[in-house]
């Protein structure tokens, strides 16, 4: 079974770029999370959707950072433009609700992302 | 807020010592509790969890965890560590109607010395 997609693995740029960060969900689940893993904060959740609609944003950093979830399959988290303290691994988890007991989230490898 | 804690941030121990992580929860009301796994350069995975019944759950690799509700707490076991369990691992509550939302404690570097 296909696990959690992200894409790029590993992504370089420099100060004031736009970087655009995506992922695909494990097919069939309706939540799908992304956080932000650093060695000073550990992982922080930054924004979460359910069904494709952003259900809670609190934990974006700012308004350099958006997310959007177009449909089932597919999101981006945007970051425009882009600063050196912005570099961290980003990671996009899926999980799925409708059974009594859940909680648990699937995670993709990660987007390592270096702003020089 | 709901806050996870987990108070040693690096753990270093020999092969076939026991393994004791701590962690701690704020979330007064009925929780489901989850201990995450990341390997040097891999993506988190499932290690356990717990939902209700036996407070003492059983994990894969030999790792355990007990939940203990007057304490808040959900500490991570196993009684003799290799050198392949060398990674980070990380506390997660989820409160049963929080949806799927977990919050996840700051993680505990393990290194185990060959």
């Amino acid at each position: 079974d296909a696990g959690v997609i992200q894409s790029p693995r590993h992504e370089v740029t420099e100060m004031g770029q736009e970087v655009t960060l995506r992922c695909k969900p494990i097919s069939g689940h309706d939540y799908l999370f992304w956080y932000r893993q650093t060695m000073m904060r550990g992982l922080e959740l930054l924004i979460y959707f359910n069904n494709n609609v952003p259900i809670d944003d609190s934990g974006m950093p700012e308004d350099r950072f958006s997310a959007k979830m177009p449909n089932a399959s597919f999101s981006t988290l945007k970051i425009q433009p882009s600063e050196p303290r912005d570099s961290a691994v980003y990671f996009c988890a899926s999980s799925l609700r409708g059974r009594p007991l859940t909680g648990e989230l699937f995670f993709g490898e990660g987007s390592r992302l270096t702003v020089l | 807020a709901q806050s996870v804690s987990q108070h040693n941030h690096h753990v270093i121990l020999s092969e076939a010592a026991s393994l004791e992580l701590g962690c701690n929860y704020s979330y007064g009301g009925t929780v489901n509790l989850f201990w995450y796994v990341q390997y040097p350069g891999q993506h988190l995975q499932l290690l356990l969890k717990y939902f209700s019944g036996d407070p003492l759950v059983k994990g894969i690799k030999g790792f355990e965890a007990e939940f203990i509700k007057s304490k808040f707490s959900f500490n991570l076991r196993k009684p003799s560590v290799q050198w392949s369990d060398t990674a980070e691992y990380f506390c997660a509550v989820n409160p049963n109607n929080a949806g799927n939302m977990l919050t996840f404690g700051g993680g505990t570097r393990l290194m185990v010395k060959p």
